[in-house]
């Protein structure tokens, strides 16, 4: 079972369109970050988010994390071809360790 | 500024080879290093985790080894290569636990 289940696994969409991805969990957690990571690359932060129903911007992305701390969404306006990449959810698990521990990502393709 | 270099990029190996990946950082010191994998497309898994020179954490029982012989330098190792090591690896660094983590470009490895 996952810790982080994120939906949708794909989403192929057109230049100027939005969306929204979810990174879900039945846990509860003091921050959760987004990734992005192009093909062939590593992830590179996008965000934390640490208190209960905040909101962060970035450009056209916004960023919530639930009321609860169990969730998190990602939302971008008017998607352009360099938003294409992976989108991966991350939450530190302490394990005697602070161990981070990804989702399992939602895969975005805008097509021009 | 830190960066930090993985090399080989792309590696085709035949089962029962032996493996070396390496991962160097510059721009800091102690930091904690990581190594990852990834099965295609979907979120990382924590393999090993160093603390110091010489200080491994093994996450998940497997075919690899790692090793830290010098302060800045992580090395992934498996004596004998199985199928099931196909992946893309993954290095990361942080200055401490619980802190951002800076990954690496990765190596893709394909065990033929």
């Amino acid at each position: 079972t996952q810790l982080l289940e994120q939906s949708p696994q794909f989403l192929s969409i057109q230049e100027g369109e939005n969306l929204t991805v979810y990174c879900n969990s039945s846990s509860v957690f003091s921050s959760l970050q987004w990734y992005r990571q192009e093909p062939g690359e590593g992830p590179v932060l996008l965000v934390t988010v640490v208190t209960g129903g905040e909101v962060k911007k970035l450009k056209r992305l916004t960023f919530q994390f639930g009321d609860a701390r169990k969730d998190s969404s990602l939302h971008i306006t008017a998607a352009q071809p360099g938003d294409t990449g992976l989108y991966l959810c991350a939450v530190f698990m302490n394990t005697g360790f602070q161990k981070l521990v990804f989702g399992t990502g939602t895969r975005l393709l805008v097509s021009p | 500024s830190q960066t930090i270099h993985q090399w080989p990029a792309t590696l085709v190996q035949p089962v029962g080879s032996p493996l070396s990946l390496e991962c160097t950082v510059e721009g800091t010191s102690n930091p904690n290093l990581y190594w990852y994998r990834q099965a295609a497309g979907r979120g990382l898994q924590l393999l090993f985790y160093s603390v110091g020179i010489g200080q491994i954490s093994s996450e998940v029982p497997q075919n690899l080894s790692a090793s830290r012989p010098q302060d800045r330098q992580f090395i992934l190792s498996s004596k004998k290569l199985l199928l099931s090591d196909s992946g893309f690896y993954l290095c990361a660094w942080s200055v401490a636990e619980g802190y951002e983590q800076y990954f690496g470009p990765g190596t893709r490895l394909t065990v033929t």
